[in-house]
């Protein structure tokens, strides 16, 4: 089982600001199948990222993702108050299919 | 418009079972891998069991094999969770899912229900 850890737990930043994630895995992801997704309060996930840097469907260019191997990356700039959730990495390389613990931004 | 609507959640004694069912609707069902996901309230994502677009290929979280069993109905866009021998530590919100690919397991999640609580306690 591929272990995914998130960093940093919590990060505080204000509007305007630009928001770097970090998602490691315990073992190559193949083909760098890494997915990031976005949870607000009482709603279901929201799919951000796949294939570790192509954006989903209405997502904006201020949102982009990179890494390979074990290193992967989540980028936000010109952070809006509508960006302020919890976002989680998740790998598809291989079963059984599992997410990191998330990151907290604030 | 996508449309999952998870029904079948309640509260259940531990040791009994519970049927989770997911009604999808605008898009082509038999055209996607579909899949279940369960979250504390507070607490991070978990997979539970997903499989492709036929049912002949299905994969299960090892907290899910042989007690849970997912299952689709492509005639009827429907996707189902059955539940035996549920434990207190099955508590949580299940999710289901659309995966973008059909044929795989593995799979990325562009359409998510709200959600179905499940209550394990005695």
């Amino acid at each position: 089982e591929i272990v995914l850890t998130q960093s940093p737990g919590t990060l505080s930043l204000s509007p305007g600001e630009r928001a770097t994630l970090s998602c490691r895995a315990s073992q190559s992801v193949a083909s760098n199948y890494l997915a990031w997704y976005q949870q607000k309060p009482g709603q279901a996930p929201r799919l951000l990222i796949y294939d570790s840097s192509t954006r989903a469907i209405g997502i904006p260019d201020r949102v982009s993702g990179s890494g390979s191997g074990t290193d992967f990356t989540l980028t936000i700039t010109r952070l809006e108050p509508e960006d302020f959730s919890v976002y989680y990495c998740q790998q598809y390389g291989s079963l059984p299919i599992t997410f990191g613990q998330g990151t907290r931004l604030e | 418009e996508v449309q999952l609507v998870e029904s079948g959640g309640g509260l259940v004694q531990p040791g009994r079972s519970l049927r989770l069912s997911c009604a999808a609707s605008g898009f082509r069902f038999d055209d996607y891998g579909m899949h279940w996901f369960r979250q504390v309230p507070g607490k991070g994502l978990d997979w539970v069991a997903g499989l492709n677009w036929n049912s002949d290929k299905i994969g299960y979280a090892d907290s899910a094999k042989g007690r849970f069993t997912i299952s689709r109905d492509n005639d009827k866009n429907s996707l189902h969770l059955e539940m035996t021998r549920l434990r207190v530590e099955d508590t949580a919100l299940y999710y289901c899912a659309r995966g973008r690919w059909g044929t795989t397991v593995a799979n990325h999640f562009d359409k998510w229900g709200q959600g179905a609580l499940v209550t394990v306690s005695s």
